[in-house]
């Protein structure tokens, strides 16, 4: 199975502040039609995950600008521009590449310093 | 609205079965492969199971092969887990959750499992 790791695991961020959070992959998640497909997911406390990004970085509807997804083949980031109050839990990055084996990364828990 | 509704979580002994299920709306559901995904208390999500389209192709984690199967109704909308032989280690949030274009676009509010005695 493909692993994904993430760091760091733990992400304390002032309100205002600019955070990053990276994903990298044991393969290559470029696809034979060659899109990429990585994903990004944000999960509030007590609440089901959310996607953010798809395919490296597309936004989805409803998902503020301050959020950009970048990277390619088996590097890839999440930055928040400016952290605010609700942008506190956990995010997840997910290939879905390997379909139908998908991975998750560990998570990020990013908290307010 | 895409919405994916689970239910049928609750507190069963190990051993024991129960059976999942998700009510889907808001798309039509007979063209999209389903997934599940579960969550145990403060980890990490685990990707277990999946289902094609007309369901005739499926797919378990090696945590649950042998012990899970997922099953759907396109005619009722609706995608299932009947879970046997379930082990502590099975307690968890489940989630149903839809794919499109290899990418988990909606998810359920999850359904809550607790095996224990």
């Amino acid at each position: 199975d493909v692993v994904m790791t993430q760091s760091p695991l733990s992400l304390p961020v002032a309100l205002g502040q600019p955070a990053s959070i990276s994903c990298r992959s044991s393969q290559s998640l470029v696809y034979s039609d060659g899109n990429t497909y990585l994903d990004w997911f944000q999960q509030r406390p007590g609440q089901s995950p959310r996607r953010l990004i798809y395919k490296v970085s597309n936004r989805d509807s409803g998902v503020p600008d301050r959020f950009s997804g970048s990277g390619s083949g088996t590097d890839f980031t999440l930055k928040i521009s400016r952290v605010e109050a609700e942008d506190v839990g956990v995010y997840y990055c997910m290939q879905g590449t390997h379909w139908p084996l998908i991975t998750f990364g560990q998570g990020t828990r990013l908290e307010i310093k | 609205e895409v919405q994916l509704v689970e239910s049928g979580g609750g507190l069963v002994q190990p051993g024991g079965s129960l059976r999942l299920s998700c009510s889907a709306s808001g798309f039509a559901f007979s063209d999209y492969a389903m997934h599940w995904v579960r969550q145990a208390p403060a980890k990490g999500l685990e990707y277990i199971s999946a289902i094609n389209s007309d369901a005739t192709t499926t797919y378990y984690a090696d945590s649950v092969k042998g012990r899970f199967t997922i099953s759907r109704d396109n005619s009722k909308n609706t995608l299932y887990l009947q879970m046997s032989s379930l082990r502590a280690e099975d307690t968890a949030v489940y989630y149903c959750v839809k794919i499109y274009d290899r990418g988990f676009d909606s998810w359920g509010q999850g359904t809550l499992l607790t095996v224990s005695s």
